[in-house]
């Protein structure tokens, strides 16, 4: 049973570009959140895709967006990317199960180093 | 801004020793988990706990969640280099565990 992935490991960017991230949650689960964790610190959420729709939301500009596609895999898109931007980016898949979800399972993440 | 401060930040300590790693908040959680995470790869899950005073043990790991769900402790008995790591309290606002605010994470290093 495969369980998060995320894609790709690695991606250096210069200031000003747009990157695209990617996630394919644990098998069975539908519900897919993001956080971004910078150096040093605990992870930050930016937000959650459920149902293809952005559910909740984090304190994060509108340069952060994020897109869920049918079969549940999600995309985070950032644009104008600043330096501050650089960080290990973290997906999390869970079920919801009614109004709860079940217990979270992160990716790998994918190292962003915008120079 | 993190409602969760965890300290220490930083634990070195050698092998078989016994420590306790902290993580209060000002906030009421329904439920609040643990996660190590090695360098380069995503947090993995150790623990939930949700009930006020609920004490669970996970082999040498004990982890307990205070009464009134704004704290919570992780003991480790007999630390083993392989016990290293980051590790990261997060709270659950609602029982949806829908948003999980991290804190600031304890990097424990064993020493052989």
């Amino acid at each position: 049973d495969a369980g998060v992935t995320q894609s790709p490991t690695h991606l250096i960017k210069t200031r000003g570009q747009q990157v695209t991230l990617r996630c394919s949650p644990k098998s069975g689960h539908d519900t897919v959140s993001w956080y971004q964790q910078a150096l040093g610190q605990g992870p930050q959420f930016i937000f959650q895709y459920y149902e293809e729709e952005e559910r909740q939301r984090g304190n994060f500009p509108d340069r952060f967006s994020g897109h869920q596609f049918p079969n549940y895999s999600s995309e985070l898109n950032v644009n104008a990317l600043l330096l501050g931007d650089s960080a290990l980016y973290l997906c999390a898949s869970s079920y919801k199960l009614g109004s709860m979800n079940t217990e979270a399972f992160f990716g790998q993440g994918t190292r962003l180093t915008v120079v | 801004t993190q409602l969760l401060e965890q300290s220490p930040q930083f634990l070195s300590i050698q092998e078989g020793e016994n420590l306790t790693v902290y993580c209060n908040s000002s906030s009421v959680f329904s439920s609040l988990q643990w996660y190590r995470q090695e360098p380069g790869e995503g947090p993995v899950l150790l623990v939930t706990v949700v009930t006020g005073g609920e004490v669970k043990k996970l082999k040498r790991l004990t982890f307990q969640f205070g009464d009134a769900r704004k704290d919570s402790s992780l003991h480790i008995t007999a630390a083993q280099p392989g016990d290293t790591g980051l590790y990261l309290c997060a709270g659950a606002r609602n029982f949806g565990n829908e948003k999980l605010t991290f804190g600031t994470g304890t990097r424990l290093t064993i020493i052989p």
